[in-house]
């Protein structure tokens, strides 16, 4: 599986917009981007998902580099609920059944996200 | 009221013990999953089920068993709990459409400590 590299820990001033990073130079041309997060004491949380184009949800915008090749999570205006562990995750694309490998989402360790009042 | 349930949210067992670990979904989602996440690790896949019918090995099955009672019921099982699988386990849905890229909902999980 292609692999995802994350800065261990970042922090945040409250109101202040925070950029995630996530390198994933070994992605293939059917990778899909996922960003999960998980809240202390919570299960997983998906944010958002892209393949090629920028994304946007209500929860945060997903910016693609043009090769793929890495990729940045926004939260525009950090909140102290924001606090959490992000993942970002490499997914083989839809269809077919070819076993665990298409369907697990295969979480690294992320990147704790601190947020200061 | 969640949509994934894992009951119970804690539990303290001993080493030869069985023990069962139930979720339930009320989202309607053919598809139901097993994690487990120990500190520094992440998660990692122990079963999955596609249907009543399916249910496959992830990457860290052994030691455990599952069933899918219903579309909405996934058990996961210790047959003989020993103390590396003291662990967080997280429970989690997905829908199959076509041509959608699959998410994942998880449960809030349950947290075993197998003395």
């Amino acid at each position: 599986d292609a692999k995802t590299t994350q800065p261990n820990s970042m922090e945040s001033n409250e109101e202040e917009p925070v950029h995630l990073p996530c390198n994933h130079s070994t992605i293939s041309g059917t990778d899909y981007i996922h960003w999960y997060r998980q809240l202390p004491s919570q299960g997983p949380e998906y944010v958002i998902h892209g393949l090629t184009s920028n994304v946007n949800n209500r929860m945060a915008s997903l910016a693609i580099a043009e090769d793929r090749k890495s990729s940045t999570l926004i939260l525009h205006r950090a909140t102290l609920r924001d606090a959490a562990v992000y993942y970002c995750i490499l997914r083989a694309g839809y269809g077919g059944h070819s076993g665990a490998g298409s369907y697990q989402l295969t979480f690294g360790k992320g990147t704790k996200l601190s947020v200061i009042p | 009221d969640a949509d994934v349930t894992q009951t119970p949210r804690n539990r303290i067992t001993k080493t030869g013990k069985r023990i069962m670990l139930e979720c339930s979904q009320t989202k309607g989602h053919d598809r139901m999953y097993w994690y487990r996440q120990d500190p520094g690790l992440g998660l990692r896949l122990i079963y999955y089920s596609f249907d009543v019918k399916d249910i496959n090995k992830g990457e860290i099955s052994d030691g455990y068993s599952v069933s899918r009672q219903a579309q909405a019921k996934f058990s996961l099982s210790l047959e003989s709990a020993i103390p590396n699988q003291t662990a967080l386990y997280f429970c989690a849905t997905s829908e199959t459409q076509a041509l959608v890229e699959e998410t994942q909902y998880f449960g809030p999980g349950t947290r075993l400590l197998v003395l």
